[in-house]
């Protein structure tokens, strides 16, 4: 049974602080996502890494930063937190290939930048 | 306009209702995922299709890849299907493996 876990399921933050969000998978994926989620927005990619210390910016990357040094954790990274990265963030991981394949989602990390 | 858009935005029904979800895109892809959402955040993947038609209980989801358009149907509707449903699109241009998603339906099944 796939399981992707997040670090912390709710946060608190201030602004201007630093804040990790960090993700771990134990299904060797090579495929892992950072999505934030927001009313109305839907789900956004902001980071993809697919292989150890490989990223690619998503559509929104702008604020954020991401490191892989082991196939199993993908963090997420707010260099200086603000309000407006208050936000349900999400990870996923999945296989790599030609086909589509599923990709299993964390339990979520709500997040509030005060 | 989204490249995904999916309908209704929120939907009520009673327990035993048959339910549509339908979802447009307008972009060519390789496949196409219905995904669940419960409060609190979790989602699990219900479908993955590229053609025709998949059941799964009281699930089911249909594609016409010509029409850019599928559906999600709940037969016999229970209190615990009440979530979001989001539509997902992996397009054949671009990056491998990543997904453009809908905004979702809100579903709310009452007894």
């Amino acid at each position: 049974d796939v399981k992707v876990t997040q670090s912390s399921r709710y946060l608190v933050k201030r602004t201007g602080e630093k804040v990790f969000l960090e993700c771990v998978q134990d299904m060797d994926h090579e495929n892992m996502f950072w999505y934030r989620q927001d009313p109305g927005l839907g789900l956004r990619l902001i980071y993809f890494s697919y292989d150890v210390k490989m990223k690619e910016k998503g559509d929104i990357p702008e604020g954020y930063s991401v490191s892989r040094e082991k196939k199993e954790r993908f963090s997420l990274i707010l260099e200086s937190a603000s309000t407006n990265q208050t936000s349900m963030y999400l990870c996923a991981s999945s296989l790599e290939g030609p086909s589509s394949y599923e990709q299993y989602f964390g339990p979520g990390t709500r997040l509030t930048v005060t | 306009k989204n490249e995904v858009e999916q309908s209704p935005q929120n939907l009520t029904a009673q327990e035993g209702e048959f339910i549509t979800i339908n979802c447009s895109y307008s972009v060519g892809i390789s496949a196409l995922h219905w995904l669940q959402q419960h409060p609190g955040g979790g989602i699990v993947s219900l479908f993955m299709l590229s053609s025709g038609k998949k059941k799964h209980g009281r699930l089911i989801a249909t594609i016409n890849i010509q029409e850019k358009h599928s559906s999600l149907h709940i037969t016999a509707s229970h209190p615990r299907d009440s979530a979001v449903y989001i539509c997902a699109v992996r397009p054949l241009t671009g990056t491998a493996s990543k997904l453009t998603f809908g905004t979702g339906t809100r579903l709310q099944v009452t007894l």
